[in-house]
């Protein structure tokens, strides 16, 4: 069957570390990644979009991997600040559909 | 400018009624998504239009579920005979599908509509 998984347990770090965030999938064809924020009671905010045939993509503080041989993306956020705190939601684009598959999300906590 | 907008924030229902949500997208934009969250859980996709019609119903979870879009601009989807099961936050979300199909998917949601069937 078809699954995005995300580590459901919160992350928590300090101040000014790296997080790292993983997403992996099975049985998908994914032709591009998102990545999203969400905010308690808000809507999802687009971060970072990573085509199939990148490896890397970086904003800001933010870099995303995509590795199709792994089916796994990682999100990193440098330099880390108590605002970073929210859940991050993985997505994906199955070749040939619009539609977004979501991962359940993984809740980052900064800690000043 | 004016994102995504949705109506009502909150609706409380009884189980058995019907009810409409409202989806204004961004102007613009002709692509426009539902979504629903339920507690703790990712999002789920329920359907996709492009203009008026809409090219992908998959989501729906059964025939209770509906939706239509007007004018290439705002959107209804309608819940009959509401189950508590219903009970989630209905996401709408609207992108460009202009000549950079980057912009096809990058996806601008609304801040939902919290459904609650009692």
């Amino acid at each position: 069957s078809q699954k995005i998984e995300q580590n459901s347990e919160a992350l928590n770090i300090q101040e000014g570390k790296t997080a790292t965030l993983t997403c992996n999938y099975t049985n998908y064809s994914p032709a591009y990644l998102q990545w999203y924020r969400q905010d308690p009671g808000r809507g999802p905010v687009f971060l970072l979009l990573i085509r199939e045939n990148e490896k890397e993509k970086r904003k800001e503080r933010l870099k995303v991997t995509f590795d199709t041989t792994l089916k796994q993306s990682l999100f990193h956020i440098t330099a880390s600040q108590p605002a970073d705190s929210a859940t991050y939601l993985c997505a994906i684009h199955n070749t040939g559909r619009r539609a977004l598959t979501f991962g359940s999300g993984t809740r980052l906590q900064v800690q000043p | 400018g004016a994102g995504v907008s949705q109506s009502p924030s909150n609706k409380v229902t009884e189980k058995g009624k019907d009810v409409e949500l409202r989806c204004d997208p961004i102007s613009g934009h002709t692509a426009l998504y539902w979504y629903r969250q339920s507690l703790g859980q990712g999002l789920e996709f329920l359907i996709y239009f492009q203009g008026n019609s809409a090219p992908d119903k998959s989501g729906l979870p059964s025939d209770r579920f509906s939706a239509e879009r007007t004018g290439g601009s705002v959107s209804t989807l309608t819940i009959q005979r509401t189950q508590q099961e219903d009970s989630a936050v209905y996401l709408c979300a609207s992108s460009l599908a202009g000549q950079d199909r980057t912009s096809w998917y990058e996806q601008f949601f609304g801040p939902g509509t919290r459904l609650t069937v009692l």
